[in-house]
């Protein structure tokens, strides 16, 4: 079975500044893929970045990037230069290459200020 | 493109009664599947289905019944509603063709509340 760690209950960070966000998960899978999803306040589920557990670079994609460090089971969400509409709440998910199912932490949320 | 899409939005359910949640995709998906969301939680899986009359249990299917009898609708059943069944419900699908690594889509949730 799998399990997606996300330590980090809230966070606030101010405009423009970068924030990381934690995300460890637990797996006896080789082959496996990590997601992020952000959830605003409106409800709906936006996929964000995808990372392989093979590929050999991080992922990026615009402000976010993925830093993953394969040893520790680490798939931590950088967001950078911070903005108002970042805030949200950001949701690890974790599905291993021979499995449909996509598990998920409890989340993270992000309170972004002016 | 519709994307997926769930109906209703919101629900008052009294204890025991039943009702049908929803799900239907436009994408051609193989893959659906139903979530939970309680505060602190994350998203728990309840059940999932990979083609038109295959479906299996999710994390916490108890109390909850699905069927597919086609590639675009899955909906969920609560048989006899319980408070512990408040909560948001969110759908999902993905393809499964070519075993990449895709992501789910999601609809826009259920908020359910049973009193």
């Amino acid at each position: 079975a799998q399990k997606i760690t996300q330590t980090q209950p809230g966070m606030f960070v101010q405009e423009k500044e970068a924030v990381t966000l934690d995300c460890t998960y637990d797996t006896s899978d080789p082959s496996y893929g990590l997601f992020w999803y952000k959830q605003p306040s409106s409800g709906e589920m936006i996929f964000l970045i995808y990372q392989g557990s093979y590929d050999q670079q991080n992922a990026t994609e615009g402000r976010y990037s993925l830093n993953f460090q394969k040893a520790r089971k680490s798939a931590n969400l950088v967001i950078s230069a911070s903005q108002l509409g970042d805030s949200a709440m950001y949701f690890c998910a974790m599905r291993a290459s021979n499995d449909y199912k996509l598990s998920f932490g409890a989340g993270t949320t992000v309170t972004v200020r002016a | 493109n519709a994307g997926v899409t769930q109906t209703p939005k919101f629900q008052v359910l009294k204890t025991g009664q039943s009702m049908t949640l929803q799900c239907a995709q436009d994408m051609n998906h193989e893959y659906m599947s139903w979530y939970r969301q309680d505060p602190g939680m994350g998203l728990r899986l309840i059940h999932y289905s990979v083609g038109a009359g295959i479906t299996d249990q999710g994390e916490v299917p108890n109390g909850y019944n699905v069927s597919r009898s086609t590639t675009e609708d899955f909906p969920l059943r609560l048989l006899s509603a319980a408070p512990s069944q408040t909560s948001v419900y969110f759908c999902a699908s993905r393809q499964l063709r070519d075993r990449g690594p895709y992501e789910q889509y999601f609809g826009p949730g259920t908020r359910l509340t049973v009193t």
